[in-house]
């Protein structure tokens, strides 16, 4: 357990509303990431952080925004849901003493 | 670009066998290899390697590192249901260059252990 929450842990939402995911971590890690799995494809890095206020996009970015406004949280924004981002969504802090990434629970987004 | 190729992607199984699960890389600025495993939920950390030829070991699983040849193999002895689950190899390139320490996945080996 690497002390991250996500939340929500399940959401259903229709084409073109907006929708934010959450990701809490409770041991002030300075790195963490967002991912989305889909069958066939594995883990796909979306955004990740470095810092407050410091982030940068990964190799599926197009559709999503992220801010980190202090430590802890690190927040997803999909500003108009497609059925395409339909998926899991995980987060993920990467701990410096065993430089390893540790994943939070996942939410489950469906856009109908 | 950097790449991670995973290979079986699935592999059905009797409980007792033994299964080498290989994970071959490109990457800039290696940094490490590491496994995870996913049952239905979140991944779940197995082993790091960062250098060549040095077996990592837990029970039954074990792990090394070609850094060399550019792979790794997961061996997992003695199977059992329970190690029923998806297998994920990932490399992480260093902080040089600007990568930031990210992980790039392959698409994982969905391992069936049958009793």
């Amino acid at each position: 357990d690497a002390g991250i929450t996500q939340s929500p842990r399940h959401k259903v939402t229709e084409t073109g509303t907006p929708v934010t995911l959450r990701c809490h971590q409770t041991e002030n890690h300075r790195y963490m990431y967002w991912y989305r799995q889909d069958p066939g494809h594995g883990l796909r890095l979306i955004h990740y952080s470095y810092g407050v206020k410091d982030t940068d996009k990964g190799e599926v970015s197009d559709g999503y925004s992220v801010s980190r406004s202090k430590t802890e949280d690190f927040l997803l924004t999909l500003e108009s849901a497609t059925s395409s981002q339909t998926s899991v969504y995980f987060c993920a802090i990467r701990r410096g003493g065993t430089d390893t990434q540790y994943f939070g629970p996942g939410t489950r987004l469906t856009v109908l | 670009e950097d790449k991670v190729v995973q290979s079986p992607l699935s592999l059905v199984v009797h409980e007792g066998d033994t299964v080498t699960l290989n994970c071959s890389y490109e990457v800039t600025n290696f940094r490490s290899l590491l496994w995870y495993k996913q049952e239905k939920k979140a991944p779940t950390f197995l082993f790091m390697l960062t250098s060549s030829g040095i077996e990592k070991k837990s029970g039954r699983l074990s792990s090394i590192l070609d850094k060399k040849e550019l792979f790794s193999i997961l061996n997992i002895t003695a199977t059992q249901t329970g190690d029923s689950a998806i297998y994920l190899c990932a490399v992480e390139g260093g902080y040089s260059g600007g990568s930031n320490y990210k992980l790039t996945f392959g698409k994982g080996t969905l391992l069936t252990v049958n009793p």
